[in-house]
């Protein structure tokens, strides 16, 4: 079955910095999502990336897939402190279900 | 707000017990996909309905069971509840859960605490 492995698991950074996170998948990746949720709560979408090469911007956030490596990066751009969360990765394998990653914990200090 | 709702929000019961979570899905959305977070197995898809059918299966207990409405609600059936099924219960929905890409909207879960 496909597993998603994100990194790095906890990331704490200074407002105004920027900051990647990977989801690296075990499989060939047909769909790949990226939600935010903030502690206890719902996911919010973010992206969706399909097709490798592909790479989408939202406000101060990009996203890229790379379809060889079956990897996706999650980009942020002078972070601020409304960023901060837990970053998921969800692919979908070709089929209905999301798989998701184990997440990575944001927090960005003033 | 992605549109999707859950009721309740908190749910606090004993071990043996048996509960219902209540999802509602976006308008006009006729999938619905239940998921369990807990800390130590992440976020786990645990089953699928399309427009009142079962369509997909994850890792679901027989213990758990669960159904979509007429009117598109889906309600997930928890019983003999046990200190492990202490998680948060996620509703998702998309337009209709087909084999194309479709993004899923997710509720705020239902927050199960098993005493």
């Amino acid at each position: 079955s496909q597993e998603l492995e994100q990194s790095p698991q906890s990331l704490i950074v200074q407002e105004g910095k920027n900051l990647t996170i990977n989801c690296t998948s075990s499989k060939t990746l047909y769909g790949l999502y990226w939600y935010k949720q903030k502690y206890g709560e719902g996911l919010i979408f973010l992206m969706m990336l399909q097709k490798g090469g592909e790479e989408k911007s939202h406000e101060k956030i990009t996203a890229k897939l790379d379809e060889k490596k079956q990897q996706s990066s999650l980009h942020i751009t002078a972070s601020q402190p409304s960023h901060a969360g837990i970053y998921l990765c969800g692919a979908d394998g070709n089929t209905d279900k999301l798989i998701f990653g184990t997440g990575t914990r944001l927090q960005v200090f003033p | 707000d992605s549109g999707v709702t859950q009721t309740p929000k908190h749910l606090i019961t004993a071990t043996g017990q048996r509960v219902t979570l209540r999802c509602s899905p976006r308008s006009g959305d006729l999938s619905v996909y239940w998921y369990q977070q807990s800390l130590d197995q992440g976020l786990q898809f645990l089953i699928q309905y399309y427009n009142g059918e079962e369509r997909a299966k994850g890792n679901i207990l027989e213990r758990f069971s669960a159904q979509q409405f007429p009117d598109l609600h889906s309600e997930l059936n928890l019983s003999s509840l046990e200190l492990g099924d202490s998680a948060l219960y996620f509703c998702a929905s998309s337009p209709s859960g087909g084999r194309g890409r479709e993004t899923q909207y997710f509720g705020p879960g239902t927050r199960l605490l098993v005493l």
